[in-house]
């Protein structure tokens, strides 16, 4: 099983900052099969990112994901008031999926 | 438009099973994988296994294998997940989300693989 780390578990940041989320994978993953979601207390997950880089339908281009083998990552370029939330990341491989612990991005 | 609703809040007796429903519209029901996902209170998302609508083929995580049943009533576009021999652990929100769409897979696999749409969460407390 491919287990994901995401560290620090909290960001702080002012608006406007710039924000680069962490998600490091016990061993290589197919970066078909890695994304992002957001999450905002009382809601469900919504999908940020798909294949490592690609943004879902209606995701801002202040959104960007990069990365390769265990090491990907989550850029928010101009952090507004809407993304101070929690971000995972997930993989799929072997029919079996797992998520990261979560990074939460709050307000300085 | 595209969605999953899900069945109400459940309150259980240690012991007991639980059935969630999830049903979809907007889309064909049979054309995309069902996934569970759960959430403890404060806590991260924990992956409970994925279904095919289309033929019932099941996966799951290996910490529910034994205690956790994925069906699905084509009729009614509805995916069902049942746990059983439920513990305090189990209280959590469930959640039933889409996989990628069956055009997505060629004889190199998915093109991808995430969940783009999800239910609203059903809350579920495991209480004597």
């Amino acid at each position: 099983e491919i287990v994901l780390t995401q560290s620090p578990g909290t960001l702080s940041f002012s608006p406007g900052e710039r924000a680069t989320l962490s998600c490091r994978a016990s061993q290589s993953v197919d970066s078909r099969y890695l994304g992002w979601y957001q999450q905002k207390p009382g809601q469900a997950p919504r999908l940020l990112i798909y294949g490592t880089s690609t943004r879902a339908t209606g995701i801002p281009d202040r959104f960007s994901g990069s990365g390769s083998g265990t090491d990907f990552s989550l850029t928010i370029s101009r952090l507004e008031p809407a993304d101070f939330a929690v971000y995972y990341c997930q993989q799929f491989g072997s029919s079996r999926l797992s998520f990261g612990g979560g990074t939460k991005v709050e307000i300085k | 438009q595209v969605q999953l609703v899900q069945s109400g809040s459940e309150v259980k007796k240690p012991g007991a099973s639980v059935k969630v429903s999830c049903k979809a519209s907007g889309y064909t029901f049979t054309s995309y994988d069902i996934n569970w996902v759960r959430q403890d209170t404060g806590q991260g998302l924990e992956w409970m296994g994925w279904m095919n609508p289309n033929t019932g083929a099941t996966g799951y995580a290996q910490k529910f294998q034994g205690r956790v049943t994925m069906t699905r009533d084509t009729s009614i576009s509805t995916a069902y997940m049942e746990l059983t021999s439920l513990r305090s652990e189990d209280t959590a929100v469930y959640y039933c989300a889409r996989g990628p769409p069956y055009s997505a897979y060629s004889n190199n696999g998915y093109s991808h693989y995430v969940m783009d749409v999800w239910g609203q969460g059903s809350t579920v407390t495991v209480s004597s």
